[in-house]
């Protein structure tokens, strides 16, 4: 079981769609990052948290530290947020990420 | 945008030839990383570096040798090309590992060994 689990791996929806993408990690964190990465594109950094909850303009980042859970939620969702979703997790006695595998988004209008 | 590029962006290689990536920061971050990405794998570290000279082995090492003479620059070596090293290439920096600072990733290095 790898240590961090994302669901869905796919995702289609209409355009104005609420999304959720969940991730579950199985170790103990120090904080938990959010990354996006459009087809072909770099890795783009979104969030990165340890508590609660943020914001960013229509992305919203929860986590649940007890219960080893976080949800990345895109509202009014658009085409251009087409791409994959990729949760990571630090532990607090490593320098290193440890990666989920993608969750990909395709938003069609 | 974190001033980090990767170069070159994209190789053809033939199997057995060496050959190195290069990372290069402007941010003055310690740490800087090497990364794979495979279809149906996330992320692999492949290795990373803590400071000028000081390097670790992360989880896919094998066949990756690679050399921090200066803190703007990490190269990543692949001393004897093979088809298994086709793969998407990432470099990552952070300020601090521990501290848990926010990574800021290359555009990547599509490279491919006929």
């Amino acid at each position: 079981k790898n240590e961090v689990e994302q669901s869905p791996q796919n995702l289609t929806a209409q355009e104005g769609e609420f999304i959720t993408i969940n991730c579950s990690y199985s170790v103990g964190i120090s904080a938990l990052h959010w990354l996006q990465q459009h087809p072909g594109g770099g890795i783009v950094s979104l969030f990165m948290l340890s508590s609660g909850k943020k914001k960013h303009g229509r992305l919203i980042a929860t986590i649940n530290i007890q219960e080893k859970h976080s949800s990345l939620h895109i509202t009014a969702s658009h085409p251009r947020d087409s791409a994959v979703y990729i949760c990571a997790v630090g532990g607090w006695n490593t320098d290193k990420l440890i990666f989920g595998t993608g969750t990909r988004l395709q938003v069609f209008p | 945008d974190a001033g980090i590029t990767q170069s070159p962006r994209h190789k053809v290689t033939e199997t057995g030839t060496p050959v190195t990536l290069r990372c290069h920061q402007t941010e003055n971050h310690r740490y800087m990383y090497w990364y794979r990405q495979d279809p149906g794998h996330g992320l692999r570290l492949i290795h990373y570096s803590y400071g000028v000279k000081d390097t670790d082995k992360g989880e896919v090492s094998d066949g990756y040798s690679v050399s921090r003479s200066k803190t703007e620059d990490f190269l990543l070596t692949l001393e004897s090309a093979t088809s298994s090293q086709t793969s998407v290439y990432f470099c990552a920096i952070s300020e601090g590992g521990r501290r848990n600072t926010e990574a800021f990733f290359g555009q990547g290095t599509r490279l491919t060994v006929v």
